[in-house]
C-alpha cells in the first residue's frame, strides 16, 4: 500500500496570509490526525477526525482549522499567519482496527516570514 | 505540564550495544504508549507499542517495558546498528481518544560503529 502523502513539501507564505495544507491517508485507514512539530519540541496534536468528523481537537486557536472528506483525505487551513506558525505539520492515519498506531506521511515544512 | 517526558534529549552507544530510551509520564489514565523512530526529512515511523495491562513486549531487536507504579516505560534495542542512528519519540494515549497520541520531546540517538 501507498503511504501517507503530504502536499505540498515545503511552502514560503508571509504574515497574515492563510495556507491550506492536504493529507491524503493510507488506503482503508479512517482516521487522520494532524500534527505541529517545532524545533527543540515534540509533537503537539493539533486535530483527529474520523469518518469525517473532528473527534478531538488539541489546544491550538481558532485560527488552526481542518476538515476531512468522504473519501478520507484531509485538509488543514491556518489563517492569519504569524512567526510562530513556521513549523513541521505532520499528517498520520491510523487503520480501523488500532486507532492507536499512527503513520506518520513525511510533513510539510511551513515557514512563515 | 508536559504529561509525557523524556528526559535525555541524546544517547550514544557503541554498535552492537545495548540503547536505552527511557519515558516518563504524569497522567495514570494512559493505556495505550508507543515508540516511534524518526529520519531527518521524514515523518516518524511506527517502531512498537504496549497496552496498559502488560509489562513487556518484545519485536526482534526492540523491547518495550512499562512500569505502571513508576509511570515509566523504556525501550531496548539488542543489538545497536548505526541504522538505529535516529530520533526515538515515546507516545501515551488514552482508549478515550486513541486517534490523539501526547508525545515527548524525543532523544536522539547515535549509534558509533
Amino acid at each position: 500500500k501507498a503511504g501517507v502523502t503530504q502536499t505540498p513539501r515545503y511552502l514560503i507564505k508571509t504574515r497574515g496570509q492563510q495556507v491550506t495544507l492536504s493529507c491524503s491517508p493510507i488506503s482503508g485507514h479512517r482516521s487522520v490526525s494532524w500534527y505541529q512539530q517545532t524545533p527543540g519540541q515534540g509533537l503537539q496534536f493539533l486535530f483527529e477526525y474520523f469518518s469525517e468528523t473532528q473527534r478531538n481537537k488539541g489546544n491550538f486557536p481558532g485560527r488552526f482549522s481542518g476538515r476531512q472528506f468522504s473519501n478520507s483525505r484531509s485538509e488543514m487551513n491556518v489563517s492569519t499567519l504569524e512567526l510562530g506558525d513556521s513549523a513541521l505539520y505532520l499528517c498520520a492515519s491510523s487503520p480501523t482496527g488500532n486507532l492507536y498506531e499512527q503513520y506518520f506521511g513525511p510533513g510539510t515544512r511551513l515557514t512563515v516570514t | 505540564d508536559q504529561q509525557v517526558k523524556q528526559n535525555s534529549p541524546s544517547l550514544s552507544v557503541q554498535e552492537g550495544r545495548i540503547s536505552i530510551l527511557n519515558c516518563d509520564y504524569t497522567n495514570s489514565m494512559f493505556d495505550y504508549f508507543l515508540w516511534y523512530k524518526k529520519y531527518p526529512a521524514e515523518g516518524p515511523t511506527f517502531l512498537i507499542s504496549i497496552s496498559s495491562i502488560k509489562d513487556k513486549n518484545e519485536d526482534g531487536r526492540f523491547t518495550v517495558f512499562l512500569n505502571k507504579s513508576a509511570k515509566h516505560l523504556s525501550l531496548h534495542i539488542v543489538p545497536s546498528q548505526p541504522g538505529d542512528s535516529a530520533v526515538y519519540f515515546c507516545a501515551a494515549s488514552l482508549n478515550t481518544n486513541a486517534g490523539k497520541s501526547t508525545f515527548g520531546d524525543g532523544t536522539t540517538l547515535t549509534v558509533k560503529p
